[in-house]
């Protein structure tokens, strides 16, 4: 069966300092990732995803994540956190013929001043 | 702002009770989606709507239902409420069907069953 392991339940950095969050899918065809945001009392915010391509993918707000097949990886990174960057991230993919998002169980991150 | 509106906000009810979310998707997606957050079981797909039909279903008890309107806009309909039920129900919406687009989400609906 499809699923997306977070393997970190949260994470605290200071601020300025880079970040990592993982995640690990399992998944037997193409995977579709995507991570999202969310803040706290607030929805689901699309950050970056991957369909194909350039391994490495840009997204909003200065993440990138970087797809790699051999690991069933696709970490999330960004160089310098800030303090704004503090909530839950969720790690995605995307199954059941393209019509369900299954999620991980998602990475709160903490930002000290 | 995704352009997914989703009403209400919060709602608060007891045991048993039936309510209903609604939500109207993004100007011109065709697919809904229903997703529901809870601490327990995280964020899990419920079912999913391609233009008024029924597309893909998920862990969708049979106490719910849904269906989505000619006009686009989507009703969540949940009824003999449990404790167990308090979650956040998300809506999302995609321009396809099931060729691997997008999901934007709305905002969400916050359910407290007491």
């Amino acid at each position: 069966a499809q699923s997306v392991t977070q393997p970190d339940i949260h994470i605290t950095v200071s601020e300025g300092a880079s970040l990592e969050l993982r995640c690990n899918y399992s998944y037997g065809a193409t995977p579709y990732l995507f991570w999202y945001v969310q803040s706290p009392g607030q929805g689901l915010q699309l950050l970056l995803k991957y369909f194909s391509g350039d391994t490495l993918v840009q997204g909003i707000k200065g993440f990138e994540a970087e797809f790699k097949r051999s690991q069933s990886s696709f970490n999330l990174r960004k160089p310098s956190v800030h303090w704004s960057d503090a909530a839950e991230y969720f790690c995605a993919v995307l199954t059941g013929g393209g019509n369900k998002l299954t999620f991980g169980t998602g990475t709160q991150l903490k930002v000290e001043l | 702002d995704s352009g997914v509106t989703q009403t209400p906000k919060h709602l608060i009810t007891a045991t048993g009770q039936r309510v209903t979310l609604r939500c109207s998707p993004r100007s011109g997606d065709l697919s809904v989606y229903w997703y529901q957050q809870s601490l327990d079981q995280g964020l899990q797909f419920l079912i999913q709507y391609y233009n008024g039909e029924e597309r893909a279903k998920g862990n969708i008890l049979e106490r719910f239902s849904a269906q989505q309107f000619p006009d686009l806009h989507s009703e969540l309909n949940l009824s003999s409420l449990e404790l167990g039920d308090s979650a956040l129900y998300f809506c999302a919406s995609s321009s396809a069907g099931g060729s691997y687009n997008e999901q934007f989400f709305g905002p969400g609906t916050r359910l407290t069953v007491l």
